[in-house]
């Protein structure tokens, strides 16, 4: 299957300081891509969508100006973590698909520890 | 879309069949069955679809009901890798998004 990548696979940031999460489809363009938040012994929540080149939806109960995701490039889709506090805490998920109706593939995951 | 009921959690010994099971009693005609597995500290990984047909791929097996209001995730000789999270997730035609409930938490015993 194609192959997603995420980076980095885990961080630890303090309290305040903002933290970048960079996910990258490596073989094929993703029309649009996922960003996931997972805590633990829970499910995966979709916080967001983000389309090439236009802003991104949010789901509900999700702040936008504290989530900042970037679709610039068919490739690459970056979820900026502003202001972390230590609730923010998580397991952070993209996922990535080439067109409508295709499959989707996940990252790895990105472990963020806010101290 | 509609929800889908799983079990929690199941065990299976090694080198048998595993078969998981997924109520979707609430099921559109234009829902599609998915299936995604999460291994320990990774992300999801696909493993089947389908919409009303069986379907079988090198993974796994999907049996789909013939009302569609269930389903079953066949893998045919479980391995200790095979040991994961699985979803049983419905997408709705022109809806790009997974909405992930619960799964089941599948144990293979060695």
């Amino acid at each position: 299957g194609a192959v997603v990548s995420q980076h980095p696979s885990r961080v630890i940031c303090k309290s305040g300081t903002s933290v970048k999460i960079e996910c990258r489809s490596l073989d094929f363009q993703a029309t649009t891509m996922f960003w996931y938040r997972q805590f633990p012994k829970q499910s995966l929540m979709l916080m967001a969508t983000s389309n090439e080149g236009s802003k991104a939806t949010y789901e509900q109960g999700v702040e936008k100006d504290k989530f900042l995701i970037n679709h610039a490039s068919l490739t690459l889709s970056t979820l900026t973590v502003t202001s972390a506090h230590p609730e923010d805490s998580s397991f952070y998920i993209c996922s990535a698909r080439a067109g409508a109706g295709t499959e989707a593939f996940f990252g790895q995951g990105t472990r963020l520890t806010v101290v | 879309d509609a929800k889908t009921t799983q079990p929690n959690s199941m065990e299976s010994n090694e080198e048998e069949p595993v078969h998981l099971p997924c109520n979707h009693s609430t099921i559109s005609g234009t829902d599609y069955i998915h299936w995604y597995r999460q291994l320990p500290s990774q992300g999801p990984e696909y493993v089947i679809h389908g919409l009303t047909s069986n379907v079988n791929n090198r993974m796994a097996s999907l049996a789909i009901a013939e009302d569609r209001k269930s389903s079953t995730l066949i893998l045919h000789r479980a391995t200790l890798r095979d040991a994961a999270v699985y979803y049983c997730i419905l997408r709705r035609f022109g809806n790009e998004k997974l909405t992930f409930g619960t799964g089941t938490r599948l144990t293979i015993i060695p």
